[in-house]
């Protein structure tokens, strides 16, 4: 099995609002990353847990805050977003954090700001 | 600093012809090099990955990629293009240096197939 799994695949909030967008793994993966994908642009890093820790924030605003509760689940909590937050939000793992293993991408949540 | 270059922002093909997407890289470290695909509304998919040994690679779906360090250069080639391979493609580097391994992605190229 090799499925990253995402969810919602929707998502619609306002700027009050405070959600959060979850992805699976069961690969034992033990490194674990967010991304944020606008428009016709790559994947762009935010977060890399490793071994269940934080060990990359690419300057993310704290109104996005991860949280890996176990190796095989990963988190991400909106609070007070921007409508310049709405993007494909990625999810991806790998086997652990060294360069040589490639990394497996979910589906995406599609997030909305209004 | 890790960085690719994608030459060509949108490739064009017929249906039967050779694909070819190219991809320049820069790395002060031997690199590891990855070619992903993405059909619109989806997530990443790998294509190919190149780390030490054979430098022509083969991946899936018809692809195959050659380094050559020579030229700094991982380029995507498929003999024979096919309908379904329309989609947009992303080169990649991968950055191990600060211990946790880091993508580094070229801005992409679309490949449309014209029948």
């Amino acid at each position: 099995d090799t499925e990253v799994t995402q969810t919602p695949k929707h998502l619609v909030m306002g700027m009050t609002n405070k959600k959060s967008l979850k992805c699976e793994q069961h690969m034992g993966h033990r490194a674990m990353y967010w991304y944020k994908q606008k428009a016709k642009k790559p994947p762009e890093l935010m977060f890399v847990y490793s071994y269940e820790k934080l060990s990359i924030n690419e300057s993310v605003p704290s109104r996005f805050s991860p949280e890996c509760p176990n190796s095989s689940l990963l988190n991400l909590h909106l609070h007070a977003l921007q409508p310049e937050d709405s993007a494909l939000y990625l999810c991806a793992s790998s086997q652990d954090r060294a360069a040589t293993y490639e990394q497996y991408f979910g589906p995406g949540t599609r997030l909305t700001v209004t | 600093a890790q960085s690719v270059t994608q030459l060509g922002s949108h490739v064009s093909v017929s249906e039967g012809a050779l694909v070819l997407l190219r991809c320049n890289y820069s790395s002060s470290v031997p690199p590891y090099l990855f070619w992903y695909v993405q059909y619109p509304n989806q997530g990443l998919q790998l294509l190919l990955k190149y780390t030490t040994g054979a430098t022509l690679v083969k991946g899936i779906n018809g692809f195959e990629a050659e380094f050559k360090k020579s030229e700094t250069s991982f380029h995507l080639t498929k003999p024979s293009a096919h309908m379904s391979d329309a989609a947009e493609y992303f080169c990649a580097v991968s950055d191990g240096i600060q211990g946790a391994q880091k993508l580094v992605f070229g801005q992409g190229t679309r490949l449309t197939i014209n029948p």
